[in-house]
């Protein structure tokens, strides 16, 4: 069965100081993969998908990720953090193996000042 | 404005009582979800529906019981079966399985 790896459940990171939040999943397959951004008390928020094409997505809020197939990983990354972008960070994957998107356990980012 | 609501924000029951959560959605999508969110458990898929009278058990389904009538409803219903009902409850949809999922903001559920 595939599987979501978040490899740091909490990060904590200086203001204005770049971060890179870390995913891994193991299909061998064809996947989707997805970042999901969950403030306190609140729904999760898409900030940014790969589904085919360039390997390099970009996201809102400042963020983007890349798809490195060979590594299996997704991993989100800005290059300069700022006090709203604490939160939780979800990684997802789907493939053409299953029907659902199966998530990770999240990271919370917190920004320091 | 399209999206996904969920009712209510907060909901408080006794034991031992069934409790029905709401979600709807008017993004059109075919597919929905529930999902429960436990502090450091990241999100568990309760059901899902790929359409109209049609549903799925998810990885912890027992307890719980769906309905899918209309395309733009999918109520979860948390039985008195469930052992420990207390949580953050999120409901999703997706235009098709396997793409992207919409979340609506969730209904946190105390049972005491």
């Amino acid at each position: 069965a595939q599987s979501v790896t978040q490899l740091d459940s909490q990060v904590p990171v200086f203001e204005e100081a770049p971060v890179e939040l870390r995913c891994n999943y193991s299909s061998s397959v064809s996947v989707y993969l997805f970042w999901y951004v969950q403030y306190p008390n609140q729904g999760l928020q898409l900030l940014l998908k790969y589904l085919s094409g360039s390997t390099l997505v970009k996201g809102i809020n400042g963020f983007e990720a890349e798809f490195n197939k060979s590594q299996t990983s997704f991993h989100l990354r800005k290059p300069s953090v700022h006090i709203s972008d604490t939160a939780e960070y979800f990684c997802a994957v789907s493939d053409d193996r299953d029907d659902k998107i199966i998530f990770g356990k999240g990271t919370r980012l917190h920004i320091l000042p | 404005d399209g999206g996904i609501t969920q009712s209510p924000k907060y909901l408080f029951r006794k034991e031992g009582q069934n409790v029905t959560l709401s979600c709807e959605q008017n993004l059109n999508h075919d597919a929905m979800y529930w999902y429960r969110q436990d502090p450091g458990q990241g999100l568990r898929l309760i059901y899902y529906s790929q359409i109209v009278n049609d549903f799925q058990k998810g990885d912890i389904a027992e307890g719980y019981s769906v309905s899918r009538e209309k395309k733009e409803s999918f109520p979860l219903t948390v039985t008195s079966a469930q052992k420990n009902p207390t949580a953050f409850y999120l409901c999703a949809s997706s235009a098709k399985l396997k793409l992207e999922q919409y979340f609506g903001p969730g209904t946190r559920l105390t049972v005491t």
